[in-house]
């Protein structure tokens, strides 16, 4: 069964770094996503991409967060100058249209 | 505007059936139910669509008042592997939309 895969599975990072997190959806899927979840809380949206665009980002995505799609399989998020408070877990999803939303297994990122 | 679900936590004995909630003060196009165990990535579970819809999976229900705005998760004679923290996603806008999850019901079964 196809699954969205995330790499790495754990950064740790100095604060002011740059990181870079990875993610190959499922092959056939249009739609993608970036989630967080601070450890403990809710899963919280950051941004969708369709079509190589950004469709919608929440107030969470600031200017030090960025997104692309290098090639026809990768899905990447780019966290600028990581912040103590960017520490998290963050989920890569995807789906084929308006649906199912699939969760890679995550990227833990701890900044120190 | 996240959805509110409810309860918070529920702890139940093997066999024993639980309920729960999710409602939203905006009208919902569609409702997505995840699970979620400890240091995993949320698993989905199931989506509703149209309004009064009522979905299955094995001894997993939900149905969707879309008059209501709310929708609600059905347990039935859970198993000890139900274990984890359940979330209702609602579409930010519609359409292929980042969801907006509820802060998660805590479901822990016990033998």
């Amino acid at each position: 069964e196809p699954e969205v895969t995330q790499t790495p599975s754990h950064q740790v990072t100095q604060m002011g770094q740059e990181v870079i997190l990875r993610c190959v959806p499922i092959s056939n899927h249009l739609y993608f996503y970036w989630y967080r979840q601070i450890l403990g809380q809710k899963v919280e949206f950051l941004v969708s991409f369709y079509n190589n665009e950004i469709s919608e980002k929440s107030e969470i995505f600031d200017d030090q967060f960025s997104v692309e799609r290098p090639d026809g399989s990768n899905f990447t998020l780019k966290i600028r100058s990581t912040k103590l408070e960017d520490s998290a877990m963050y989920f890569c999803a995807s789906s084929r249209s308006t649906d199912t939303q699939y969760f890679g297994p995550g990227t833990r990122l701890t900044v120190l | 505007q996240q959805p509110v679900q409810s309860p918070q936590a529920v702890i139940l004995r093997e066999g024993e059936d639980a309920v729960i909630n999710c409602s939203s003060s905006k009208a919902l196009y569609s409702v997505h139910w995840y699970r979620q165990k400890h240091g995993e990535a949320p698993v989905f579970l199931m989506i509703l669509l149209k309004g009064g819809e009522q979905k299955g999976h094995d001894k997993i229900s939900a149905s969707f008042n879309e008059k209501k705005q709310q929708s609600s998760l059905y347990l039935t004679a859970s198993q000890l592997s139900y274990s984890g923290t359940y979330f209702c996603g609602t579409p930010r806008r519609g359409g292929a939309d980042g969801l907006t999850f509820g802060k998660g019901t805590h479901l822990i079964i016990q033998p």
